[in-house]
């Protein structure tokens, strides 16, 4: 089936530096997602992107957060500066959006901020 | 916000047995119930999903039940086999349309099917 691609598979920062997470997403697809897991938690919602801009955010997506997909290249999830509490592992996530709901993960990039 | 509490953090089944795992949902305005299926060591794999407008869907050996009154769902996974072991996670979301659609997940249900 469809597939998204994540970069890194894993990555190790200091605390305080900027991280860059790349996603490639479906080809057809319009919508795309970035979510959030701490080790044993919940899978959490940071942010949905349609034609060049944010639609939706959760309260986790702190200022630190941004998001791009410069001409249809990577999306991508920058944080700069890092902080200990993010890490965890990252999916992007993207969907058709046009009737079609169902999201296609990527197998998470597992940042850990030391 | 919207909470999606999932029931079972591990299930243990013999193969050839049906297996049942229950979420409840908060928001009433809920309307898409997909569930996802996440392999040691692989991505979450989509497995079947469910709209408000129905109250059961079957695709193969696997069966969604919405009960909107109950704000409850459940997948029941039948005749199993030891390659449905996995986690498999629920997940509910409001946004329904053209705004895209942000899943609020459950927690997990570790599936162990023993041969």
């Amino acid at each position: 089936g469809p597939k998204v691609l994540q970069i890194p598979s894993h990555q190790i920062i200091d605390m305080g530096q900027m991280v860059t997470l790349n996603c490639d997403p479906v080809s057809n697809h319009l919508y795309f997602y970035w979510y959030k897991q701490i080790l044993g938690q919940q899978m959490e919602f940071l942010v949905n992107f349609y034609n060049g801009k944010v639609m939706e955010k959760s309260k986790l997506f702190k200022d630190q957060f941004s998001v791009e997909r410069p001409d249809g290249s990577y999306f991508t999830l920058k944080i700069q500066p890092t902080a200990l509490e993010d890490s965890a592992v990252y999916f992007c996530a993207s969907s058709t959006g046009t009737g079609g709901l169902e999201q296609y993960f990527g197998p998470g990039t597992r940042l850990t901020v030391l | 916000g919207e909470k999606v509490e999932q029931h079972e953090s591990t299930l243990s089944v013999r193969e050839g047995d049906s297996a049942v795992i229950n979420c409840t949902y908060t928001d009433t305005a809920s309307s898409y119930f997909p569930w996802y299926k996440q392999e040691a060591g692989k991505s979450l794999h989509f497995v079947i999903d469910i709209r408000s407008n129905v109250d059961r869907k079957q695709s193969q050996r696997l069966i969604v039940l919405l009960d909107k009154k109950a704000k409850r769902f459940s997948l029941h996974i039948t005749a199993t086999q030891p390659e449905d072991s996995a986690i498999y996670f629920c997940a509910a979301s409001g946004n329904y349309g053209s705004s895209g659609n942000k899943l609020i997940f459950g927690i997990g249900t570790l599936l162990s099917v023993k041969p």
